[in-house]
């Protein structure tokens, strides 16, 4: 039971490339989470999926794109990477009524 | 609006000295509120809920409608504890969490 898996763990990106960052849970859990965590900042919600087959926006969505592909993956694209998006990246997910399970996080640096 | 604050970025406390991070809330309505921790190198974990008003690592947090706050509070902090804290609220709908900015906890010997 591998609980919630990111990749990439670190990932470098010039201004303008795109990428995707997957994430994957193993607990059939309905609803799942993209946070971003910088300094001073805590951690801010970009988008998240209540069940399969629905998105909504949090926070913060500008820039990025998600997927809800089955229950179990969810992820998190940045069509065309600026600077600002330098940050970590957390997926979680959870059952209604439950606790959050966060992943290890993605460490992106934009160039 | 629903928000979570954090007034303090970084405390330090001695080892043995008591801990209170203050966690304040606006909400309207009955809160669902949270305590997650970061230890160095590992991912966020949940450390309490109110509504289990349980002891966890020997923290506690009382929710204060009154004053809406949810203060974490640790009578004796060990070195272990060193770690950054976040409190979070559940939205409205219960399905997503809005986390405050977070405190990060120091303790030294």
């Amino acid at each position: 039971n591998a609980g919630v898996t990111q990749t990439p763990k670190f990932q470098v990106l010039k201004t303008g490339q795109s990428m995707t960052l997957q994430c994957a849970q193993d607990m059939n859990h309905n609803s799942m989470y993209w946070y971003r965590q910088d300094p001073g900042m805590g951690l801010r919600l970009i988008y998240y999926s209540a069940s399969e087959g629905t998105t909504d926006k949090g926070e913060v969505p500008n820039g990025y794109n998600v997927s809800r592909l089955n229950k179990r993956e969810f992820s998190l694209r940045l069509e065309s990477a600026a600077p600002s998006q330098t940050s970590v990246y957390f997926c979680a997910s959870k059952s209604e009524g439950e606790k959050l399970f966060f992943g290890s996080g993605t460490q992106l640096s934009v160039l | 609006a629903q928000r979570v604050t954090q007034p303090e970025k970084l405390l330090s406390v001695f080892k043995g000295a008591p801990v209170e991070l203050k966690c304040n809330y606006s909400y309207s309505g009955s809160p669902e509120l949270f305590w997650y921790v970061q230890y160095s190198r590992q991912r966020l974990q949940l450390l309490l809920r109110h509504i289990s008003r349980e002891s966890i690592k020997g923290f506690t947090a009382d929710l204060n409608k009154g004053e809406t706050s949810f203060h974490l509070k640790k009578p004796f902090a060990q070195e272990e504890d060193s770690a950054m804290y976040y409190c979070a609220l559940a939205d409205q709908a219960g399905t997503a969490l809005i986390f405050g900015k977070g405190t990060t906890l120091s303790v030294s010997s």
